[in-house]
Order: C-alpha cells, then structure tokens, then sequence
C-alpha cells in the first residue's frame, strides 16, 4: 500500500495559464476527495468522487475549476485561466466507504504569479 | 451547515507533558463523525484519532485521546508525554450528512525541549 500520491508536488504558473493535477488514491478505494488549503487555513471542500461519477461539488468550484476521474482510478484536476487567488495547496484524498477515514496526499501547491 | 471552530491558533507544551486542544463544532445531523488530523511542517496530513458520535465511550489512540462532550458539541484532544514529533498544526473536523470533511483552522503545537 503506497499511500495517496499527487503530481507535481509543487506547480508556478503564470496568470491565465491552464493547470493540471494529478492524485492517484490508494488502490482499490472508490472515493476520491479533492480539497485546497490556503495558508492560515484548513483545507475546504472542493468536490468528491465515487468510483467514476462526480457526486458533489462545492460552490468553491468556479466553471474555472473541471475535476475528472475516468474509470475510477486516478482522478486529475484542472484550473483554466489562473487567478492569483488560486495560490493554494491543493490536497487530495481517498477513502474505501462514506464512512472511512479519509487518507490523504501530500498536496500540490499551486503559485499564480 | 456544520461548522468546527478551534479558538486556539497556538498552543505550546514542554516535552513530556500534557496539552489539550480545544474544539467546538456545530451540525443539525444526528449521525456523524469527528476527527483530529496532524499535519506536520511540509509534510501530509495524517489521522490522528477519530470518533463515532454515536459512542458514549471516548476515543483512544495510545497517548492521545478525546473528550468527547456530545451536548455541549465539544471535542477536545489530549496529548499525554508529549514529545518532539508532536510539533505540528492540528486540525479538528466533522463530517456527517456529507461525504465532505469540514476543518477548523487549526492550531499550531509547539514541543519545547
């Protein structure tokens, strides 16, 4: 069991660029959490998964923001035309029922310059 | 809504002796789940210790434990012989009528030698 892991640890782009993320959960847990953690802060809600369908979305969740996760493994997150409000740690996390701990990733940070 | 509240932004403790942390929360559900996460400097948010709201009997995880106050919607964490690793932020969080986890904003634990 390797645990939650994301992809890049760590993102700087510039205002308006598109990124991406990627979190791959641990193996055979069929929910899959996305959060952000601005400093200060405690990571918020952004949307969750499970298996493959989308079940809820936080109104954090701009139309700027697009989360996927084909075929119920791996799950990436996309951010378009990046705000400087966007800097944030983006953390992912997993769980094997509703009701499960929820484990987590080590988190991309994101810097919009 | 739920909403979880820790009103300590820092707390400090000398190495081998006890600390509590406070946290109060809100939440109009009658079945849910409270959680303590340690996130250390750079590093990824790991569990801590959980607790069914269900059970009267409060929960235990070696040298840290809660108290857990069902009416008064209080949830603190007790860390006994506290130790280096300790240092950390610690994040109290609910869940319940939702997959999603909510945070408090933390606070900030500081072991001295």
């Amino acid at each position: 069991d390797t645990g939650v892991s994301q992809d890049p640890r760590h993102k700087i782009t510039k205002r308006g660029q598109n990124v991406t993320f990627r979190c791959d959960p641990i193996s055979e847990h069929n929910r899959l959490y996305w959060y952000r953690q601005t400093l200060g802060q405690g990571p918020e809600f952004l949307t969750y998964f499970q298996n493959e369908a989308q079940l809820e979305k936080s109104r954090l969740l701009s139309d700027r923001f697009s989360a996927e996760r084909p075929k119920g493994s791996f799950s990436t997150l996309e951010i378009q035309r990046t705000e400087q409000g966007d800097s944030a740690m983006y953390l992912c996390a997993s769980s094997i029922y509703s009701a499960d701990t929820q484990y987590f990733g080590p988190g991309t940070r994101l810097t919009v310059l | 809504a739920q909403t979880v509240t820790q009103s300590q932004p820092e707390m400090s403790v000398q190495e081998a002796e006890t600390v509590t942390l406070s946290c109060t929360y809100d939440t109009s559900e009658s079945d849910y789940y409270l959680f303590w996460y340690k996130q250390p400097p750079s590093r990824q948010m790991i569990l801590v210790i959980r607790q069914e709201a269900y059970k009267q009997q409060n929960a235990t995880e070696n040298r840290f434990s809660v108290n857990f106050q069902k009416a008064a919607k209080s949830f603190s964490l007790k860390i006994s012989d506290s130790q280096l690793g300790d240092a950390a932020m610690y994040f109290c969080a609910s869940q319940g009528g939702s997959e999603k986890l909510v945070f408090g904003k933390g606070t900030k634990l500081t072991v001295n030698p």
